[in-house]
């Protein structure tokens, strides 16, 4: 089993839909979470961190449930630009200041 | 400018050859890291370090050594390209314990 694992997708919604991410750890010790976005071939970049319960950040709400270990990433009034790959990770534990990246699910919006 | 450099950002070489890949970063950031991606397998950790003498192997560090010359640069070279080393590269830095990274442009490399 991968230590973190998500959906590959895709997900393809149309504009102005929410559009939710879920994203499963097998490591009970990772104490931090993170989001992240990539567009193709580019780098990936910080879309949120998660530390404790949730984070929200406009139109993006990511939640953490420890019990069953997972994240979720819930995306509201979708845009095309929106139109990504969304990479989850996790930190702390045993990975020692490592993070371990998700394959990452695929969002397509559309009009 | 970008917070973290990587040079080149594209790279076409050929089997054999000694190719370095190098990283600066002016955030002030002690631990920086290499990844390659590639389609399906996501990002995969080569190399890290946690300060100028510390150098640790990742998942997939065969074939690859990297050198830290000061706490802004990170190089990773590999000594003998084979073609299955093409893959885009990131470097990336935090600045602690559980802290989120962050990535350089990439470099694009292709090994014929």
């Amino acid at each position: 089993r991968k230590e973190v694992e998500q959906d590959p997708g895709p997900f393809n919604v149309p504009e102005g839909a929410t559009v939710a991410f879920n994203c499963t750890y097998s490591n009970s010790a990772s104490q931090s979470f993170f989001w992240y976005r990539q567009d193709c071939r580019k780098e990936p970049k910080l879309l949120m961190s998660v530390y404790s319960s949730g984070n929200e950040d406009g139109r993006f709400t990511a939640q953490l449930n420890r019990a069953s270990q997972y994240i979720s990433l819930l995306i509201r009034d979708s845009k095309l630009s929106d139109s990504a790959t969304y990479l989850c990770a996790a930190a702390g534990g045993t990975s020692y200041g490592k993070l371990t990246f998700g394959q990452g699910t695929i969002l397509t919006v559309h009009p | 400018d970008a917070d973290v450099t990587q040079t080149p950002r594209n790279r076409i070489t050929k089997t054999g050859k000694r190719i370095m890949l190098e990283c600066s970063q002016t955030k002030g950031h002690d631990r920086m890291y290499w990844y390659r991606q590639d389609p399906g397998l996501g990002l995969r950790l080569i190399y890290y370090s946690f300060d100028v003498k510390d150098i640790n192997k990742g998942e997939i560090s065969d074939g690859y050594s990297v050198s830290r010359q000061a706490q802004a640069k990170f190089s990773l070279s590999l000594e003998s390209a084979i073609p299955n080393q093409t893959a885009l590269y990131f470097c990336a830095t935090s600045d602690g314990w559980e802290r989120p990274q962050h990535f350089g442009d990439g470099t694009r490399l292709s090994i014929l």
